[in-house]
């Protein structure tokens, strides 16, 4: 089944103890991307990779690091959490980059940090 | 840098009515026009895309969008909704080229009557 999973689904942290959030693809998709969603805000692109080693920052960067070493994997990182990047997050994948394929999301991650 | 509207928070429709939800777009150039919806504790659906070519495009479950240029909107149209069309629906621009970054609106909450 052609997916995009995420995890772990819900995590609760400390401030300050580093985390990763793991996202993989089974469709050999070239695109992929992070988003924060909150309340009102509708959904906030974080970074985005347009293939293997290549990623770049979108609209809410701050906080939050990615690496993109294999085509599937496009893990998030924060390194150190506050509690303003308690989130619902979501990674997504496309097959294309050129902005005419639909994205693939993820279930989402529901973050809290305390 | 492109940018959605979706001017109303919520929509509430008797079950069997017609359903819309709107959404305009500010982007330079060609605009690719999404929509996807979002179900309680799930991640964001695809329902139809406008790339190029006629202006009204069909959809998932029964869901069509008309795209209109000079108003520079995107509307989400049903004939008739269902109680299962109950969730968060989301309005989408890429400014198409080289990259898929996705802008999206707020979401607009659609509650079905029964």
């Amino acid at each position: 089944e052609a997916q995009v999973t995420q995890n772990p689904r819900y995590l609760i942290t400390v401030t300050g103890k580093k985390l990763t959030v793991t996202c993989s693809q089974n469709m050999n998709h070239e695109y992929m991307s992070w988003y924060r969603q909150d309340p009102g805000l509708g959904l906030r692109q974080i970074y985005y990779s347009m293939n293997v080693e290549v990623t770049d920052k979108g609209d809410v960067p701050e906080g939050y690091k990615v690496s993109r070493k294999e085509k599937r994997n496009f893990p998030l990182i924060l390194e150190s959490p506050s509690p303003n990047q308690t989130s619902l997050y979501f990674c997504a994948s496309s097959l294309y980059r050129t902005g005419n394929t639909e994205a693939f999301f993820g279930q989402g991650t529901r973050l809290t940090v305390v | 840098a492109q940018s959605v509207a979706q001017p109303e928070d919520q929509v509430n429709v008797a079950e069997g009515n017609p359903l819309t939800v709107k959404c305009t777009y500010s982007v330079s150039g060609n605009p690719y026009l999404f929509w996807y919806v979002q179900y309680p504790n799930r991640g964001l659906q695809f329902l139809l895309k406008y790339i190029t070519g006629d202006n009204l495009v069909k959809g998932s479950y029964g869901f069509e969008a008309e795209f209109n240029k000079s108003q520079t909107s995107f509307h989400l149209k049903k004939p008739s909704a269902l109680v299962s069309d109950s969730a968060l629906y989301f309005c989408a621009v890429t400014p198409g080229g080289r990259n898929n970054r996705l802008a999206f609106g707020k979401g607009n909450q659609v509650v079905v009557i029964p």
